[in-house]
């Protein structure tokens, strides 16, 4: 089975440093995998997605992730975070069904605090 | 264009109540997909449709929970007798089949507290 695992539950960083998002998953082919952000009393907004192809995908709001099968990881990076990226961050896999859209199965997410 | 549309935003009630939400998806969106998030956890899927058929409720507790989309367009999810551990943020989110893959758009989510 598809599984997600997000080893930091609360990351800190200080406006304008750079900020990484670790994101492990398991799964037996060839996963698309997504990262959501969350901010509060929201719904989750697509940050950027992974299709096969290219291992770097750039994202909105200078977000990018970089794909590594020989580690099965999709890790998130930013070079100078902001305040306004004070939120929750969700890292998903998803398998492709053909052409329609399979279920998502999500991390636990990674808390994000951003201090001046 | 109209995003995804949750109500109410918001429930509060006593365990055995019942409690129904609703979600209506993006105009021409033929999937549809409810979720449960328990606070400071991941959503996990309940149930998803493509118009108004199950695809998958492998993850709904049916003695308690269901869902419907009869017309293939809005739908309910209905708990019939809430428990505490029920409390969590149940989010919607909706999607076309077309094209090579589906990107699944979420809802802002109905925030269900079971005292």
């Amino acid at each position: 089975a598809q599984s997600v695992t997000q080893p930091d539950a609360r990351v800190t960083v200080s406006e304008g440093a750079s900020l990484q998002l670790r994101c492990k998953y398991s799964y037996f082919g060839t996963p698309y995998l997504f990262w959501y952000v969350q901010y509060p009393r929201q719904g989750l907004q697509l940050l950027l997605k992974y299709y096969p192809g290219d291992p770097v995908v750039q994202g909105v709001n200078g977000f990018e992730a970089e794909f590594s099968k020989s580690n099965s990881s999709f890790h998130l990076r930013k070079a100078s975070v902001h305040w306004s990226d004070w939120a929750v961050y969700f890292c998903a896999v998803s398998m492709n069904t053909g052409g329609l859209s399979g279920k998502l199965t999500f991390g636990e997410g990674t808390q994000v605090t951003v201090i001046s | 264009e109209a995003g995804v549309t949750q109500s109410p935003r918001y429930a509060v009630l006593q365990e055995g109540q019942a409690v129904s939400f609703w979600c209506d998806p993006i105009s021409g969106h033929d999937t549809l997909y409810w979720y449960q998030q328990p606070r400071d956890q991941g959503p996990q899927l309940l149930v998803y449709f493509r118009d108004e058929a199950v695809i998958d409720n492998s993850q709904l507790p049916s003695d308690r929970f269901s869902a419907v989309r009869p017309k293939g367009t809005n739908s309910t999810l209905k708990i019939q007798s809430a428990k505490q551990g029920d409390t969590a943020t149940y989010l919607c989110a909706s999607s076309f089949s077309g094209g090579y893959y589906a990107e699944q758009f979420f809802g802002p989510g109905t925030r269900l507290t079971v005292l």
